[in-house]
Order: structure tokens, then C-alpha cells, then sequence
């Protein structure tokens, strides 16, 4: 079957660091997106694993290891405008994505 | 450069009625989308388009129809809407069906079915 986990909320305090995680079952995977949902918006691109390892752009970083079926997204330096919804999704065996429901990520000052 | 645009921006609807959500690109992306956004789930697709002139389901497309005439429009109809499509409504785009490529959404439609 096709499922993708990731947790439903996360507090983190402005300039520290967070770690938000995904696990995902899909079957014929080619790959996972990040992307960043500020409420009341569209979802925006943020990055794009196919292979294991991590892909850093900026203050947010993306890891994958396809054999374990899990990627995280890493938040650097955190600011009051990162609060917003992320959201992972998995691309299956045909180029469809599989939503997760997304971590509402929340700032303190 | 407008993009994705859709209209309306939101829609309170009595049930029973047909409805038709619009979404026009400018992009000259190939592959077009609709999701629903509910709260709780993830995006859920409704139906997409690979390219003009062809469509197919996805993982909801019960009480919903699309048509994809060319290439910069992509129209939802609910025929007969019920309280349980009311939603957010997203079309996206993208450049073709591969996986690296990104999906670009539109500002969405917050449709209540009543």
C-alpha cells in the first residue's frame, strides 16, 4: 500500500534548529518533494530527493535513505516567517505524489 | 506573469447545484492537477491531465469531472455538489509526468457546499 507519516506538530524556539521527519511506504518510488504551506496559502516547493544523502540549499536542508523509507527536512537558523505547514510527498510508480498531512511547525520568540 | 490563477476565490453553494472551478496557467506547463485540502489529510488528487486533450482519475474522483480542451485550462465541474466537497480546492502544474519535475500551485479555492 501507499502511506506517508510525518508528525502533526512541532514547537521550536527562533534561531534554533529543527528536524522534521517522513516515513513513507510506496510502492515503485522515484523520489520525494518538500514543500512549505503558510496558512490560508498554496503549498511552494522547497526540494526534491531521489537519491540517498543530503541535498543542502540555504538555511534548509533535505536528507532521504530510500532503504529505510525516511527523509527528514532540517531547519537552520530558524525565523518567525518558517512558521507554516511542511508538507511530504512521495512519488509513486506513476509519477503520482502521495501526500502526507503535513507538520505544522510553530516559532517561539 | 500570472502563473496559476483560480476562480472564485471562494464559493458558498447550495447542495444539489453544479459548480465549475476554474484554473488557467500561462506557464505552458503540459501536466495539470486538482487536489483537496481537508483538514487533518494530506492533498488528496482529484483528477489530473498529462497533457491537452487527455485526462485521468485520481484518488477521490467520484462526483467530479474535468476537461482539458488545451493546453492553459483545466476546469472542475462538480455535477450535483454534497456537504462533503466543501473544501479547499488546488489546481497545479507541471512541466510533464516525470518525477523530478515540481508542481506549481495556484492560490486555491475554498468552496462550502450547504
Amino acid at each position: 500500500g501507499q502511506n506517508i507519516d510525518q508528525p502533526t506538530e512541532m514547537t521550536a524556539t527562533e534561531g534554533a534548529i529543527v528536524q522534521i521527519n517522513c516515513t513513507y511506504q510506496t510502492s515503485g518510488f522515484n523520489g520525494l518533494f518538500w514543500y512549505q504551506q503558510h496558512a490560508g496559502e498554496a503549498p511552494t516547493f522547497l526540494s526534491y530527493n531521489v537519491l540517498d544523502g543530503l541535498e543542502e540549499k540555504g538555511r534548509f536542508s533535505s536528507f532521504l535513505s530510500r532503504s529505510k523509507g525516511y527523509s527528514y527536512l532540517l531547519l537552520k537558523e530558524l525565523q518567525m516567517k518558517d512558521s507554516a505547514s511542511y508538507l511530504c510527498a512521495s512519488v509513486d510508480s506513476n509519477y503520482q505524489l502521495i501526500w502526507g498531512a503535513g507538520t505544522k511547525l510553530i516559532i517561539k520568540p | 506573469i500570472a502563473g496559476i490563477t483560480q476562480a472564485p476565490t471562494s464559493q458558498i453553494l447550495a447542495a444539489g447545484r453544479r459548480m465549475t472551478l476554474r484554473c488557467t496557467q500561462d506557464m505552458r506547463h503540459n501536466a495539470m492537477y486538482w487536489y483537496r485540502q481537508d483538514l487533518g489529510l494530506g492533498l488528496r488528487l482529484i483528477h489530473y491531465s498529462n497533457t491537452a486533450g487527455t485526462t485521468g482519475k485520481g484518488e477521490v474522483p467520484d462526483g467530479y469531472s474535468v476537461s482539458r480542451a488545451n493546453t492553459d485550462d483545466f476546469p472542475l465541474t462538480l455535477a450535483s455538489a454534497v456537504p462533503s466537497q466543501t473544501s479547499v480546492y488546488f489546481c497545479a502544474t507541471s512541466e510533464g509526468e516525470s518525477s523530478y519535475n515540481e508542481q506549481f500551485f495556484g492560490p486555491g479555492t475554498r468552496l462550502t457546499v450547504l
